[in-house]
């Protein structure tokens, strides 16, 4: 049973616009949450993360939403880079951050010029 | 800024040989982490260790066991190889204490098993 869900497999959007990667998860115990972001032959690189006392944190044009009566979060990338072309994967954590990580299967983003 | 370390990036090997795969965590980073990615599929949790003992446990087989060694790095050995066993393997550290400990993965070492 997947507890993190990302539904799109994959998103394709236009250079300058913002890209909306979306995940929900099943587990309320979970109160950690990450997003990665992973080229091919490479580690998943860590984009940024939230805990379950906010509902939202940005870091330059990545921010990330928490809307925890509805397990769902979502990373907003504005504006939108070719270079941002990647699967993202959410993950999530019950042990806080110090907790193993659960991920979701991950959706590809492809930005176009 | 110095990564994750994982050695060696490739291997192959025979059904039923064993594989030794190792991780030298960021400095000062003390937990380490170990996942699975098999094609097509998400990260799965194998194992992890806090300073130097195990802390939490995965879907690790029986076959597989794993330490962390005195300078922190770990190394995953794996017995008894199957098919099924190929896959990605990551290893990630982080350091505990402070308000935000993000995992940071090192490249992964591509096991194939023939």
């Amino acid at each position: 049973d997947q507890q993190v869900k990302q539904n799109s497999p994959s998103l394709s959007v236009q250079e300058g616009r913002i890209s909306i990667l979306n995940c929900d998860y099943t587990n309320s115990m979970f109160d950690y949450f990450l997003w990665y972001k992973k080229y091919p032959a490479e580690g998943p690189t860590f984009l940024i993360s939230i805990s379950s006392i906010k509902d939202k944190n940005e870091d330059g044009r990545f921010t990330v939403f928490l809307n925890k009566s509805a397990k769902h979060l979502s990373l907003h990338i504005v504006p939108s880079q070719p270079g941002d072309s990647a699967v993202y994967f959410c993950a999530a954590s019950g042990g806080g951050s110090q907790g193993n990580l659960i991920f979701g299967k991950g959706t590809k983003l492809s930005v176009k010029p | 800024a110095a990564g994750v370390i994982q050695s060696p990036r490739h291997l192959i090997k025979e059904k039923r040989e064993t594989a030794t795969l190792k991780c030298y965590p960021i400095p000062r980073h003390d937990t380490v982490y170990w996942y699975q990615q098999g094609p097509g599929q998400d990260p799965q949790f194998l194992i992890s260790f806090y300073e130097k003992m195990q802390s939490d446990k995965g879907s690790i087989p029986d076959r597989f066991s794993a330490q962390q060694f005195s300078d922190y790095h770990s190394e995953l050995n794996m017995s008894s190889l199957e098919l099924g066993d190929s896959a990605l393997y990551f290893c990630a550290s982080s350091r505990r204490g402070g308000s935000y400990n993000e995992q940071f993965f090192g490249p992964g070492t591509r096991l194939t098993v023939l």
